[in-house]
């Protein structure tokens, strides 16, 4: 089957410009994720949809971050106004009925 | 915030050598699952192992867990270079949602 996809794989912008990433799901995976992974750390999840319906962003920084699920299948997660400390590689992972979650290949996003 | 710590956070074996990773949680879990990130293949799941469960095993891979101690232990046996990777575990403490630790970073040396 085919795998999660994400676009851009690469995204350099200027602070306090506004950045738009996508990811489309695999078919059929009901509950898709978004997290962001800065280097050295593990991923931390910023929101987390079920259908097109959000069921967790307490972690997700509101007043310049906003996500939506269009039609319960791709996903969209907007910064704007970005900043330097948003420089960080944003992940998009789905998940079926099982319980593991699998991952797109990322957005490397550089804030100058 | 982080729920799981891995230790060591850098690892430097032999090939052929084996390799163990070791994670501490701080709260109740479903289930703890082991995540490889390398820059290849970016992030891929390896094992899940249940709240009920003590060990489990998928091919080279052996995962331990104890509750009581809330820790887990990731053993790679038999290591090759292409193991060489950053090694995640991450708790599942319901609702689906996963909280990853900081990773352990493991080198393979031919």
């Amino acid at each position: 089957e085919a795998g999660v996809a994400q676009s851009p794989r690469y995204k350099i912008i200027e602070k306090r410009q506004s950045v738009a990433f996508w990811c489309n799901p695999i078919s059929g995976h009901a509950t898709l994720y978004w997290y962001q992974q800065i280097l050295g750390q593990g991923p931390k999840l910023l929101i987390q949809f079920q259908n097109n319906g959000v069921v967790d962003d307490s972690q997700l920084p509101k007043d310049r971050f906003s996500a939506e699920r269009l039609k319960g299948v791709d996903s969209t997660l907007k910064i704007q106004p970005a900043k330097l400390e948003d420089s960080a590689v944003y992940l998009c992972a789905t998940r079926g009925r099982s319980y593991e979650q699998y991952f797109g290949p990322g957005t490397r996003l550089t804030v100058t | 915030s982080q729920q799981g710590e891995e230790d060591p956070q850098a690892l430097s074996i032999q090939e052929g050598e084996n390799a163990t990773m070791n994670c501490s949680y701080k709260t109740s879990i479903n289930n703890l699952q082991w995540y490889r990130q390398n820059s290849g293949r970016g992030l891929v799941h390896l094992i899940l192992i249940r709240s009920n469960e003590r060990e489990k095993h998928s091919g080279r891979l052996r995962v331990t867990l104890d509750t009581s101690k809330k820790s887990s232990s990731l053993l790679i046996t038999a290591s090759r270079a292409a193991d060489t990777a950053s090694y995640f575990c991450a708790t599942n403490q319901g609702a689906q949602k996963l909280v990853f630790g900081q990773g352990t970073r493991l080198t393979i040396n031919p």
